[in-house]
């Protein structure tokens, strides 16, 4: 099965809003609302930043939100920081029972 | 804290097998679905294996069925990936996933890494 579709890079300017989509199929994103966000820095450990397609867990920042419209979600990122700068990588159940995540897109902060 | 470190990775010939182990602690392991999910240098991630919990069914990429089996040991709080039959584009840096709320992954382990190479 293929990847979820994500832009490569996205970039803004500190204090900007940017939103990194995340396409599927009505056989994963369109069809589940288990859809998750991950923040990877260099060298490190992914860490969740949205899960169930818009809930944020206990200490991520309001900053993050998450949305789906059809098979294509979403993650915004509101008044980016520099600190902002990573690889994102979103994910969602599939009607196959397993788990396929997108190809990341790396967010630059100008 | 809820903590997983993996261990086990290491440099292998294609066609020859490595176990992966995986301890977990912090928080009651069998009651968790656990995962495998993989990094191969410069790439993106790559989900392989789930098992449910406490002790039940698995489900797996199919880039590694019928080479790779996960399995656990709850009385050890312990993961395992027992990877046979390794190919060189099994290179990567694997990752033990706690299976989170909704199919969520969280937390994640710092990786091991598996070099497959002759």
């Amino acid at each position: 099965q293929s990847a979820l579709t994500q832009p490569a890079s996205v970039s803004g300017s500190p204090g900007q809003s940017i939103t990194i989509s995340c396409t599927g199929t009505s056989s994963d994103v369109g069809d589940y609302n288990f859809v998750s966000w991950y923040q990877q820095h260099p060298g490190k450990a992914p860490k969740l930043m949205i899960l169930e397609v818009t809930n944020r867990p206990s200490g991520v920042s309001d900053r993050f939100s998450g949305s789906k419209s059809g098979n294509t979600a979403s993650l915004t990122i509101s008044g980016l920081q520099a600190e902002d700068e990573a690889d994102y990588y979103c994910s969602s159940f599939t009607s196959r029972g397993t788990w396929i995540f997108g190809g990341g897109t790396k967010v630059t902060v100008l | 804290q809820v903590q997983l470190v993996e261990s086990g990775g290491g440099v292998v010939q294609p066609g020859r097998s490595l176990r992966l182990s995986c301890a977990a602690s912090g928080f009651t392991f069998s009651g968790y679905g656990m995962h495998w999910v993989r990094q191969a240098p410069g790439k993106g991630l790559e989900w392989v294996a789930l098992i449910a919990h406490p002790g039940g069914g698995s489900d797996y990429a199919d880039s590694v069925k019928g080479r790779f089996t996960i399995s656990r040991d709850n009385s050890k709080n312990i993961l395992y990936l027992q990877m046979n039959s390794l190919r060189t584009d099994d290179t990567a840096l694997y990752y033990c996933v706690r299976k989170y709320a909704s199919g969520s992954f969280d937390p994640w382990g710092q990786g091991t890494l598996v070099t497959v190479s002759s």
